[in-house]
C-alpha cells in the first residue's frame, strides 16, 4: 500500500467547474504539501499546509490531520489549470520532519473549454 | 520561476554510458534533493545533500551518485545507464535548519532517454 494516495487519478472538467481532488496518508505528518506539475515536468509548490485550510487565488487547500485527507479545490476552473496535481508528505524520522518528500502518483487534470 | 535552473533539458544516452546532470539551487538555499520520476508515476526520492554531505538515500543503487558543491549548486551522476533509467530527473532546493519552512522549490527537470 502507498504511503500517499490520490483520486482520482485522471479528471475531465468543464471550464467553470469547482474541482476537487483528493489526498490520504497512513502515516503522521507535520504538513503535507500540494505540487502542480505542467507538460515537460516543471513542478511548482501550489501549498505547504499542516491544519485547517489555505487559500491561493481560486486554489483552495484543505487538510484534517486526525482523518490523514487532504483536498485540493480548484474554483472557476480554466484550461489553464490543465496539469498534474501532485500531493507530498515529509517522511518523518526520530527527529521529525525530513526534506525528503513522499509523493502521490499525481491527478491528471484537463480543464475543457 | 523557483529560481532553481537544471541543465540540460533533455539528453540522450546509450545503455552503459554515464552521464551528469546539474542543478543550481536558489540563492541561500542548503539543501538540494534529487527524484526521478517515470512516466505516468509520481517522483522517487534518490538522494538529499545537505552542506555538501549526503543526508539521506532512496533505494537507487550506489551507480547514482551526487555531489554538492560550496556554493550549493549540484551534481547528479549515473553510471552504467540502464534502460529503465530513462526518466525526468528533478531537483529540489530548500533551506534547512532553525526557522526555516522546508518549502522545496523545484527545477524544471532534466529528460533523460536511455537507448
Amino acid at each position: 500500500k502507498n504511503e500517499v494516495e490520490q483520486s482520482p487519478q485522471n479528471l475531465t472538467a468543464q471550464e467553470g467547474e469547482f474541482i476537487t481532488i483528493n489526498c490520504s496518508y497512513s502515516v503522521g505528518i507535520s504538513a503535507l504539501h500540494w505540487l502542480q506539475q505542467h507538460p515537460g515536468g516543471g513542478i511548482v509548490s501550489l501549498f505547504m499546509l499542516s491544519s485547517g485550510k489555505k487559500k491561493h487565488g481560486r486554489l483552495i487547500a484543505t487538510i484534517n490531520i486526525q482523518e490523514k485527507h487532504s483536498s485540493l479545490h480548484i474554483t472557476a476552473s480554466h484550461p489553464r489549470d490543465s496539469a498534474v496535481y501532485i500531493c507530498a508528505i515529509p517522511q518523518m524520522n526520530y527527529g521529525g520532519a525530513t526534506n525528503k518528500l513522499i509523493f502521490g502518483t499525481g491527478t491528471l487534470l484537463a480543464v475543457q473549454p | 520561476e523557483t529560481g532553481v535552473t537544471q541543465s540540460p533539458t533533455h539528453l540522450i544516452k546509450t545503455r552503459g554510458q554515464q552521464v551528469t546532470l546539474r542543478c543550481s539551487s536558489q540563492s541561500g538555499h542548503n539543501t538540494v534533493s534529487w527524484y526521478q520520476q517515470a512516466l505516468g508515476q509520481g517522483p522517487q526520492f534518490i538522494f538529499q545533500y545537505y552542506r555538501e554531505e549526503e543526508n539521506g538515500r532512496g533505494n537507487f543503487p550506489p551507480r547514482f551518485s551526487g555531489l554538492q558543491f560550496p556554493n550549493y549548486s549540484s551534481e547528479l551522476n549515473v553510471n552504467a545507464l540502464e534502460l529503465d533509467d530513462s526518466a525526468l530527473y528533478l531537483c529540489a532546493s530548500s533551506k534547512f535548519g532553525q526557522g526555516a519552512k522546508n518549502i522545496q522549490y523545484f527545477g524544471a527537470g532534466t529528460r533523460l532517454s536511455v537507448l
